[in-house]
């Protein structure tokens, strides 16, 4: 089952923070977040293992609830370059198959 | 570290061809992935390799797909008789056991 993704949609202006959300009703092995800009491939950001860690990558940090199974993507002080598709990717096992979400659209305006 | 390659970049089709899809993954990579993306929606697993062995397949996998990754290096993804359902993205993805994976560029296939 695909985890659920929220919002849908985000609209920001340059500098601005926003938060999306990935959660799942099964228990997960870790979860895995990607950025896609419009007609090329899902990039990795980062991986987050089951032990409720926090990791980060200059201004975007994850962290990953593993008793609610839910993580949240953290974007701050948003820079153009930002823009895209969020997709989180679950993993019920250990490195296995990812179950991705519907994404997040993430526009940026300057 | 040139990335995960994949060719041909587009493919057209007609409907009941066999086509094939190459991938080269990153060269230290043990795991290689096959995923489908149609528009609006996130990557859709079909198959993965650990080396040489093809451990899991999806069970939405048609008979008509096949994958194989000879002596743990390229992999090659057929799709025989294709479908107009089988018009999408066609993505390749490798990693180092479970970090990552990255993904190459993709196929884009389209049955007419």
């Amino acid at each position: 089952q695909q985890p659920v993704q929220s919002p849908q949609a985000v609209i920001l202006r340059e500098g601005e923070d926003a938060v999306i959300n990935c959660s799942s009703s099964k228990a997960l092995y870790s979860v895995h977040w990607y950025r896609q800009k419009h007609g090329e491939a899902p990039v990795f950001l980062m991986i987050l293992l089951k032990g409720g860690e926090q990791k980060g990558h200059e201004k975007i940090s994850a962290s990953f609830n593993e008793k609610k199974q839910q993580s949240s993507l953290y974007l701050t002080a948003s820079q153009l370059s930002y823009s895209g598709t969020y997709f989180c990717g679950t993993d019920e096992t250990s490195g296995s198959r990812l179950t991705f979400g519907e994404g997040t659209q993430l526009t940026v305006n300057p | 570290d040139t990335g995960v390659s994949q060719n041909p970049r587009h493919k057209i089709t007609k409907r009941g061809q066999n086509v094939t899809f190459r991938c080269d993954p990153i060269s230290e990579h043990n795991r290689l992935y096959w995923y489908r993306q149609t528009l609006g929606q996130g990557p859709e697993f079909l198959t993965y390799f650990q080396n040489e062995a093809q451990l899991e397949k999806s069970r939405l996998l048609s008979d008509r797909f096949s994958a194989e990754r000879p002596k743990g290096s390229f992999s090659t993804l057929e799709i025989q008789r294709t479908e107009q359902g089988d018009s999408a993205m066609y993505l390749c993805a490798s990693s180092l056991w479970d970090r990552g994976p990255f993904f190459g560029q993709g196929t884009r296939l389209t049955v007419v």
